[in-house]
Order: structure tokens, then sequence, then C-alpha cells
């Protein structure tokens, strides 16, 4: 059982343009976390979220936590070849504080 | 402060042998992580320790992996023997908090982790 699927599984887009990635679970997690992973490497952290509704900025990245804390969007601005990578949401989970990760986005900026 | 080793990096064997891979996490902290990444995935859990002790293997192939942490530091994860759909980069990652920490941050580290290929 997948309990946090992220949509879409792949995205080819040219540089310049805009993009959403969706992190979606019924379970709810006392924080969540994006990671970006390059191949041949291990991911690595890009922000966590933590309170419901909560959005953080990371330069043309913007990370949204659902109110309900059950959910997560990662949106980039005018995005670069450089943003080219795997990107991973992992959940804990609140009841047993778990981390559960999705199956991940990944993301190819053409130049 | 370095980072979280793992070696090897790349490991090739035929079926029904045997590999381990060795994992350092970063100095002092607790908990570490054997995470499984098949090829388009993202990590699946293997194993959790809390300094020596484990915390979580309910997703660990127990009839032919293992696991240990000997001293709460170091740790290596062995297959015996190894299956063809055991080809995957092996991934530690370790976090200085308690499992049940106050603190709902639960940052983890990663290793470069270890791709592995049976043949």
């Amino acid at each position: 059982t997948q309990l946090l699927e992220q949509s879409p599984q792949f995205l080819s887009i040219q540089e310049g343009e805009n993009l959403t990635v969706y992190c979606n679970s019924s379970s709810v997690f006392s924080s969540l976390q994006w990671y970006r992973q390059e191949p041949g490497e291990g991911p690595v952290l890009l922000v966590t979220v933590v309170t419901g509704g909560e959005v953080k900025k990371l330069k043309r990245l913007t990370f949204q936590f659902g109110d309900a804390r059950k959910d997560s969007s990662l949106h980039i601005t005018a995005a670069q070849p450089g943003d080219t990578g795997l990107y991973l949401c992992a959940g804990v989970r609140n009841r047993d504080d778990k981390i559960i990760f999705g199956k991940g986005t990944r993301l190819h900026i053409l130049p | 402060e370095a980072g979280v080793a793992q070696s090897p990096r790349y490991k090739i064997i035929e079926k029904r042998q045997s590999v381990a891979f060795w994992c350092n996490p970063i100095s002092g902290h607790a908990t570490l992580y054997w995470y499984q990444q098949i090829l388009g995935q993202g990590p699946k859990l293997l194993i959790q320790f809390q300094n020596n002790g484990v915390v979580d293997d309910s997703q660990l192939p127990k009839d032919r992996f293992s696991a240990e942490r000997l001293k709460g530091v170091d740790s290596t994860l062995k297959i015996q023997p190894a299956k063809l759909e055991d080809s995957a980069v092996y991934l530690c990652a370790s976090r200085p908090r308690g499992w049940r920490g106050r603190s709902s941050y639960n940052e983890q580290f990663f290793g470069p982790g270890t791709r592995l290929t049976v043949l």
C-alpha cells in the first residue's frame, strides 16, 4: 500500500515554464519533507513543513503543507535545467512517528 | 561536518551469492536507517536502529537480509543469498534525534548509497 501518492510521476518541460508537484495521503503527518535526489547520490533535504497551511519559499521553489496536514505541493517558478532530478516527499506519520516516502516525481527541464 | 559514509559504492554479484554493505553515520546521530530504493521508486525502509537497538524491521526480508549496529555507531547490512529482485540502491541515513523525539522535524541525512546489481 502506497501511503503517499506523488503526481505526476514524470514531467518534462521547457526551461522557463512553471510546474507543480503534488504529494497526497489519507494519513495525517506531523511534518512533511521534500528531498531532491540526483543520479548516483542520496536524497538531499530541501525543506520541512510542520504547521498546517504553512508555506515556505526556497528561491524559485514554493512548498505548501495542506491545512489538514495530509498533503503538500511543490511549485517551481521559471524552471531551469539545474532543477532536473527526482523529487521525493516524505511524511512523518502522526500516530507512530514513522517516515513514509512517496515514489517520487522525476523532473526533466529541457534547455 | 562529515556526512554519512557508505561503501562500497557499487557491487555486482551473481544470484545466490552473499553481499555486505557498510555505513558510518554522522557522529553523534542516534538513529540509523537502511533503505532499499528500486529504480524509479522512492526509498523503502528496511530497518531502523536507535543506538544499537532495532526500532523497526517490519519490512526487512529476514530470511535473507540481516543488519546489525554494534556499539551504536557503524552498521552493516547483509544479503544472503541474493536474488535478482534485490538489485537496487541501498541507502543509509542517520538522524540526530531520538525515535520519539519532541520535535517533528526528523531530518534525515543520507549517504550516497550502494548500487547493487544481481545477475
